[in-house]
Parts: structure tokens; C-alpha cells; sequence
């Protein structure tokens, strides 16, 4: 079945750093999502992509949408205390009419 | 304000024992999701209903069930026949799906231990 492989697994940085990171499919995907989890609480979605070559942002994030619509990359800059947490890549898995599959998250720590 | 609630935040399970988890919606969105997420792992599907009344499996149905009775009410219970329920729960909505509106919007979430 499809998998949405996300990497780093986990990144620990320096508060004012950047951050990146990706997700890559075995399969082409039509729609990227990248969702924010803080702990103990439900996934908040940061960037929806919807064409390939898309550049998206919203504030100090920036997602990408790949040419060969297999991946996507988000990248945070100048990371802030506040943007620790869980960071999914989702995209809607074809014949469940649109039923999202995620990644299993990049776990980002930030030391002040 | 309009959003997803969930209750309970925590919920313990005895042995053989069946709970349900609500999910309550004022988003007037028409699907409604229930995803199963274990520490360091994605979110998996277990049920999902994009109207009143009807429901569909997802990818880990078994052990669980649901309900869609009104457009802002989605239950799950988990049964006495799953066997490892011990996870966070999270429930989401979306408005009727079109080429371009997968976003699912998320409750806080419930997280169930066995007891």
C-alpha cells in the first residue's frame, strides 16, 4: 500500500536555527498537507499544496510541493521555542475518495 | 466559537470492558473521521462517515465501533475485542470532499490506558 516516508524521525536545534524537512511517496500524490502536533493535543494543519512546483508560505514556514509529485518539503527558519512538537505530511490515498494517509512525523525539540 | 470537542481527555478501560469516546462538531461539516495515533507512528484510520447514517471501515476497523445518528455527533467505542486499545484518539471533520478539500480538522484528542 502507499507509505509516506518522513525524515528526520526527530531533530534536536538551537532556537534561531532553520529547520527542514521532507516527505517522499512510492506514489504520486495530487494534494500535500503539512500538519503541527503539540503534545497531548490534535494535529493543526500549517500549509495545504495543491500543484506540483507550488512554494507556500505562512509566516516563518515554507512548504514545497516536488516536481515528481513523490515528495514535499517544509522548512521552518529561524526556529522559535514555540515550534516544538510533531510535524506530519499527509496526502488523500486514491480509491478511499480522498481518506488522508500520514507520515509518521518529524519529532523537532528546540533548545533556547 | 466553532471547532471539534472531545471527551473525555483521559479515559481508563478495565478488562472486558466496553468505553466510548464522543466527538462533537458545530462545523456543520458533513464527514466525520476517528484516527488511532501510538507513540512515534502516523495516524491510522479506523472509521470514517461522510453522512448521517452511514459509516465506513478504515484501515484498523477491528475491535471498534461507530455511530452517525446526527451530522455533529461521531462516537467510538472501543470493545472489549480489541486487545491493545491503549493509545490517543483523535477525531476530525471535513467539509463534503471536492478535488481540493481533504483538510481534516482535529479535536484535542483522548488518550485511553488499560487498567
Amino acid at each position: 500500500g502507499q507509505q509516506l516516508n518522513q525524515s528526520p524521525q526527530s531533530m534536536f536545534i538551537q532556537e534561531g536555527e532553520d529547520v527542514s524537512m521532507n516527505c517522499t511517496s512510492s506514489s504520486i500524490f495530487n494534494t500535500w498537507l503539512w500538519y503541527k502536533q503539540d503534545p497531548g493535543e490534535g494535529p493543526v494543519l500549517l500549509i495545504a499544496l495543491y500543484k506540483a512546483g507550488e512554494l507556500t508560505s505562512n509566516g516563518r514556514l515554507t512548504a514545497q510541493f516536488g516536481i515528481t509529485r513523490k515528495d514535499s518539503f517544509l522548512n521552518i527558519s529561524a526556529s522559535i521555542p514555540s515550534d516544538v512538537g510533531i510535524y506530519f505530511c499527509a496526502g488523500p490515498y486514491g480509491g478511499s475518495q480522498g481518506n488522508l494517509i500520514f507520515g509518521k512525523g518529524t519529532k523537532l525539540s528546540v533548545k533556547p | 466559537d466553532g471547532g471539534i470537542t472531545q471527551s473525555p481527555k483521559y479515559l481508563f478501560r478495565k478488562e472486558g470492558q466496553n468505553v466510548t469516546l464522543s466527538c462533537e462538531q458545530n462545523l456543520n461539516h458533513d464527514a466525520m473521521y476517528w484516527y488511532r495515533q501510538d507513540p512515534g507512528q502516523g495516524l491510522r484510520l479506523i472509521y470514517y462517515s461522510q453522512i448521517v447514517n452511514d459509516f465506513q471501515k478504515g484501515d484498523i476497523a477491528e475491535g471498534y465501533s461507530v455511530s452517525r445518528e446526527k451530522k455533529e455527533s461521531f462516537p467510538l467505542t472501543v470493545t472489549s475485542a480489541q486487545k491493545n486499545p491503549t493509545a490517543f484518539y483523535l477525531c476530525a471533520s471535513s467539509i463534503l470532499r471536492t478535488a481540493t478539500n481533504e483538510k481534516l480538522f482535529f479535536g484535542s484528542g483522548t488518550q485511553l490506558s488499560v487498567l
